[in-house]
């Protein structure tokens, strides 16, 4: 069965970091891209960051860009979402999802999701 | 940036109903276009592909249509599992990916 689970949530202060982990499972990992979606209380989807099968290629909404770093490690099938500089606007679900082919397109398996609350 | 604006916010129907859902894009976006649904407390699941196409393991009745700036979603009768909320993406500006804001489907 494919699966992923993510970790690393939790509260933190503005201005404070945390590194989220998304494992995979069930799936050849070094064959598909991955996305980190995100979804802030009672609101809607929002693409956070994607990177390629092979790593060479990641991206990032404006919103997250330079402050956000997304990074993959295929010995472990886990895909990171460092997050610095968090503010209030940062808390949200973030999800991690699993693209169908080496780049992200759409993303066809999702984990649970992980809560960042950023709060003082 | 691509925006997509769904409509209507909110549906509400009956078990059995036909639901017609509507994403506008705000340029063209070709056929790059997906259709998830998300019930509540749960992730978003993939339910169309490339405008039209359906995913293994995707009922029927979710069908999408469309090209350019104007999509489709057709749950061609809802049963009672579908009552959800539904989210149109695009990936024609790749690498920014973008979500419309969401239509939720309600039981009249």
């Amino acid at each position: 069965e494919v699966k992923l689970l993510e970790s690393g949530g939790g509260l933190v202060q503005p201005g404070g970091s945390l590194r989220l982990s998304c494992v995979a499972s069930g799936y050849n990992f070094g064959s598909h891209a991955m996305t980190w979606v995100r979804q802030a209380p009672g609101k809607g989807l929002e693409w956070v960051s994607g990177i390629s099968s092979a790593g060479g290629d990641t991206n990032y909404a404006d919103s997250v860009k330079g402050r956000f770093t997304i990074s993959r490690d295929s010995s472990k099938n886990t895909v990171y979402l460092q997050v610095d500089s968090l503010r209030v606007e940062d808390t949200a679900v973030y999800y991690c999802a699993r693209s169908p082919g080496y780049q992200y397109y759409y993303m066809d398996v999702w984990g649970k999701g992980t809560t960042v609350t950023v709060s003082s | 940036e691509i925006v997509l604006t769904q409509s209507p916010a909110t549906l509400s129907l009956s078990p059995g109903e036909r639901a017609t859902l509507s994403c506008r894009a705000s340029q063209s976006v070709s056929d790059s276009l997906a259709w998830y649904q998300q019930k509540p407390g749960q992730a978003p699941r993939l339910l169309i592909s490339d405008a039209s196409n359906r995913p293994p393991g995707i009922p029927a009745r979710f069908s999408g249509s469309g090209f350019g700036t104007d999509f489709i979603l057709t749950i061609s009768s809802l049963e009672p599992e579908d009552f959800a909320v539904y989210y149109c993406q695009q990936r024609s500006s790749w690498p920014l990916l973008t979500f419309g804001g969401g239509t939720k489907v309600e039981i009249k």
